[in-house]
Order: structure tokens, then C-alpha cells, then sequence
């Protein structure tokens, strides 16, 4: 098994360009979570889907941010206009059901100037 | 609100010593609770998964204990190796789907 797939390992652009990561989950896992790493805030969730259906959005920060996950192999979170603040690494993370650990892939680095 | 403290929040320890690291937690109604471990530059690798109904967990040199009603996990790494060098999360799902994570404790074992 690949383990959860991210793209790309890291992105620089500049403040008001748009951003879009990408997700592939290990095959058959039916939940997905986005999380944000920062060193001041340590790893918080923006958002989990079951079954490809957006479940708790409330770790969005801002409107700004947007995901999806058109079937059960993929997902893209979307930042648009991307800002300075949005710095930081970005994980997916999936796992088959509530009982069983979460698996995480290796994050996208953003860097927005 | 859920809120996971790890301390401390470094710790630096000679080869083959025994270590604890700690968890607490303030809201006892949890679903499990994981350790994860996170190298530099990489993602999290889940160590160990404790389900609310256990006690403790144990894989190899490392074993984890829950204790619901204090609020508090503890980390046991026996022997410790220049290898087990990583930082460490704990992280508690309070029911729902979602974890709630620790800042961490970064783990260095000096040869």
C-alpha cells in the first residue's frame, strides 16, 4: 500500500494567487481530514469527510478555503486569494472507520509571499 | 472544548534510559486516544491506538496507559535509542470523528 498521497511536497506562490493541494487516501479508508500545521498553533483540523461527504467544516478558517472530494480517491483543498498567514504545512489524513488509527501523508509545505 | 497538554515540551535523555512522556486531557468523555510520532520534515506515523474501554497498549519497547477519569496518557519507552529521537503527539477523539491534538513533546536520545 502507497499510504495516504500528497501533492505537491511544496508550494511557494504569491499572496492572491490561488492554491490547490491534493489528497489520494489509502483505498477503501471511508474518511479524509485536512489538517493545518504551524508552529504556534500546532496541528488543527479545517475539515473531515465520511464517505466523500463533507461532514465538520468548522476548523475553515475563512471563506477563502474550500474542499471537496468528488469521489473516494481523491480530494483538493482550495485557497483563494492564498495570504502570507496561510503559511504552513498542510496533511491529509484517512482511515477506514472510528475504531481504527489515523493515517497521515507526508503534508504539503505552503509558502505564501 | 476538548484541550490536550503535553509536557514537557522538549526532553533530552542519554541511550538506553527508560522515559515517560505525558498526556492530559480536559474532558474525560473519549472516544480513544492515539500516540503518534513525527519525524522532521514528514508526516505522523500512528504508534499506538487506545480505545476508551482499555487501559493500555503496548507495541514493542513502547506501551501507553489511559486513564479516563484523571484525564491523563503516558508514553512508556523502554531502552531508549538514538532512532526513538522524533517528536511525540497525543491526540484524543472526544466522541465524534475528529481528533484534537497535543503541541507535542520533542524527544531527543543522545548516543
Amino acid at each position: 500500500d502507497a499510504g495516504v498521497i500528497q501533492s505537491p511536497r511544496h508550494e511557494v506562490t504569491e499572496m492572491g494567487q490561488e492554491v490547490t493541494l491534493r489528497c489520494k487516501p489509502i483505498s477503501g479508508h471511508n474518511s479524509l481530514f485536512w489538517y493545518r500545521q504551524t508552529m504556534m498553533r500546532g496541528l488543527e483540523l479545517l475539515i473531515y469527510f465520511n464517505n466523500n461527504v463533507p461532514i465538520d467544516d468548522s476548523g475553515m478558517p475563512e471563506d477563502r478555503f474550500s474542499a471537496k472530494m468528488p469521489n473516494a480517491s481523491f480530494s483538493t483543498l482550495k485557497i483563494q486569494p492564498s495570504e502570507p498567514r496561510d503559511s504552513a504545512v498542510y496533511f491529509c489524513a484517512s482511515r477506514p472507520d472510528r475504531v481504527s488509527p489515523l493515517h497521515f501523508g507526508n503534508g504539503t509545505r505552503l509558502t505564501v509571499t | 472544548k476538548q484541550e490536550v497538554t503535553q509536557i514537557p515540551a522538549a526532553l533530552s535523555v542519554p541511550e538506553g534510559e527508560n522515559l515517560v512522556l505525558n498526556c492530559s486531557f480536559t474532558d474525560s468523555a473519549i472516544y480513544n486516544l492515539q500516540w503518534f510520532r513525527q519525524d522532521p520534515g514528514k508526516g505522523l506515523t500512528s504508534l499506538l491506538l487506545i480505545q476508551s474501554s482499555q487501559r493500555e497498549q503496548t507495541s514493542g519497547r513502547l506501551n501507553a496507559s489511559l486513564d479516563k477519569s484523571s484525564g491523563r496518557s503516558t508514553l512508556y519507552i523502554a531502552a531508549s535509542q538514538p532512532g526513538d529521537s522524533a517528536t511525540y503527539l497525543c491526540a484524543v477523539s472526544p466522541g465524534a470523528q475528529k481528533l484534537v491534538f497535543g503541541q507535542g513533546t520533542r524527544l531527543t536520545i543522545n548516543p
